[in-house]
């Protein structure tokens, strides 16, 4: 089952520029969770935000829930090459982190 | 740092093989999970353990079993694989506690039924 949804589903970009990426869901949630997938990679964790967050930050990561209209966004500041990966939203509805993930962004960093 | 260790990043195996998918995590973790990743589909899962000897069905399991015999160790069986088998599997564990923990991802094995 799909809990998250994920859009854009591709995003290009140069370096130096922003990226937002944006995360809805379905019921409610205990957290939602962003993470990285370089290519052929597994998943590497970004940044968890709680239920009763509005807002978090982590170095260029800006994360916002808004849980009434059940969505996120994740922002990265200042684009690099680097940044160039796949980006899963996740959310936790039991409490049992059972996540559920959605379909990805991929992002391209040009230089 | 957290390590979950998949044992083999590409497989190729044959219809009706028995094959076994193994990870291994160094931190202690109650929880361990398989997820299976197809383009478009995104993760899914499996199967998740939450301690020693206990498993529970997530939201694929026809066709796959899986063993934790050791607290480390957590191991996907694709009991007579099939060609739509073929696919990305990730295995990740996560900490007790609160719910509010991030889970850790292994490499991923590439798997290809022929």
């Amino acid at each position: 089952s799909q809990q998250g949804e994920e859009d854009p589903q591709a995003l290009s970009i140069q370096e130096g520029e922003n990226a937002t990426m944006n995360c809805s869901y379905k019921t409610s949630i205990n957290n939602l969770q962003w993470y990285r997938q370089n290519s052929g990679r597994g998943l590497v964790h970004l940044i968890l935000i709680r239920s009763n967050e509005r807002e978090k930050h982590s170095g260029r990561l800006r994360v916002t829930l808004d849980t009434s209209k059940k969505s996120s966004s994740l922002l990265i500041t200042a684009s690099r090459a680097a940044d160039t990966a796949s980006y899963f939203c996740a959310t936790d509805t039991t409490g049992f982190q059972k996540l559920v993930f959605g379909t990805g962004t991929r992002l391209l960093v040009s230089p | 740092d957290v390590k979950v260790t998949q044992s083999s990043r590409y497989l190729v195996k044959r219809t009706g093989e028995k094959v076994f998918l193994e990870c291994v995590q160094d931190m202690d973790h109650e929880n361990m999970f398989w997820y299976r990743q197809d383009p478009g589909l995104g993760l899914r899962l499996i199967y998740f353990s939450y301690d020693v000897k206990m498993k529970e069905k997530g939201d694929i399991p026809e066709g796959y079993s899986v063993s934790r015999e050791k607290k480390e160790r957590f191991s996907l069986i694709l009991e007579s694989a099939s060609t739509n088998q073929t696919s990305m599997y990730l295995c990740a564990s996560r900490g007790q506690g609160s719910g509010n923990q991030p889970q850790h991802f292994g490499d991923g094995t590439r798997l290809s039924i022929l």
